[in-house]
């Protein structure tokens, strides 16, 4: 059974730093990776997709790289903002394009 | 539509009532998913259409949960009895097809609580 972890659970930087966002997933065999921005009472927006063929996808300031071997991914915050605060979801699809997400990480930019 | 939309966006309800939940996916999109959030988790999955069909509905925690999609494009989501556990976020997202590479798109959620 596929199980998608995410560390920390919370982070608190001050703006202008780079950070990185850790995901981890036990199951190799994925489809692709999704990562997703999440505030607080809203739905999800979709950041960046990742193919399992793929090792990384870039936007803005975003990056997220894939390991499939080592089950890893991680998101990169450039330059971060206080616009950035959300809780950050990482997701692996399986058959059928189902999604397995992790818990996510509470991300707080203090001006 | 631009975008997923659900409705209600909120629904307060009594323990043992009935609910239906609905979401309008993005036009043309194939595939439609169901998704429960419960606070401070990450969202599970319930069930999946590919068109008219229920293709996986793995999900789905007991018999008192059922969806339907007749036409292929809008969705319910029904509870029957409903219980204080079934609080939480219902998020619907869709995609082109239900193929792994293809990007999820999701709605804003219904908040629903069972007093």
């Amino acid at each position: 059974k596929q199980e998608v972890t995410q560390i920390p659970a919370a982070l608190s930087v001050p703006e202008g730093e780079n950070l990185v966002l850790n995901c981890s997933f036990t199951d190799s065999a994925i489809y692709n990776l999704q990562w997703f921005r999440q505030d607080p009472g809203k739905g999800l927006t979709s950041l960046l997709l990742i193919q399992s063929s793929q090792r990384e996808q870039t936007s803005g300031r975003l990056n997220a790289s894939l390991d499939k071997s080592s089950g890893r991914s991680t998101l990169y915050i450039a330059a971060s903002q206080p616009g950035d605060s959300a809780t950050y979801l990482c997701a692996v699809s399986g058959q059928g394009g189902k999604l397995i997400f992790g818990q996510g990480t509470e991300l707080s930019v203090k001006p | 539509g631009a975008g997923v939309s659900q409705t209600p966006s909120n629904k307060v309800t009594e323990k043992g009532k009935y609910v239906e939940l609905r979401c309008d996916p993005i036009s043309g999109h194939t595939a439609l998913y169901w998704y429960r959030q419960s606070l401070g988790q990450g969202p599970e999955f319930l069930i999946y259409f590919q068109g008219t069909g229920a293709a996986d509905d793995s999900g789905l925690p007991n018999d008192r949960f059922f969806a339907v999609r007749p036409e292929g494009s809008v969705s319910t989501l029904k509870i029957q009895r409903t219980e204080r556990g079934d609080s939480a976020v219902y998020l619907c997202a869709s995609s082109q097809l239900a193929a792994r590479y293809n990007e999820q798109f999701f709605g804003p959620g219904t908040r629903l609580t069972v007093l």
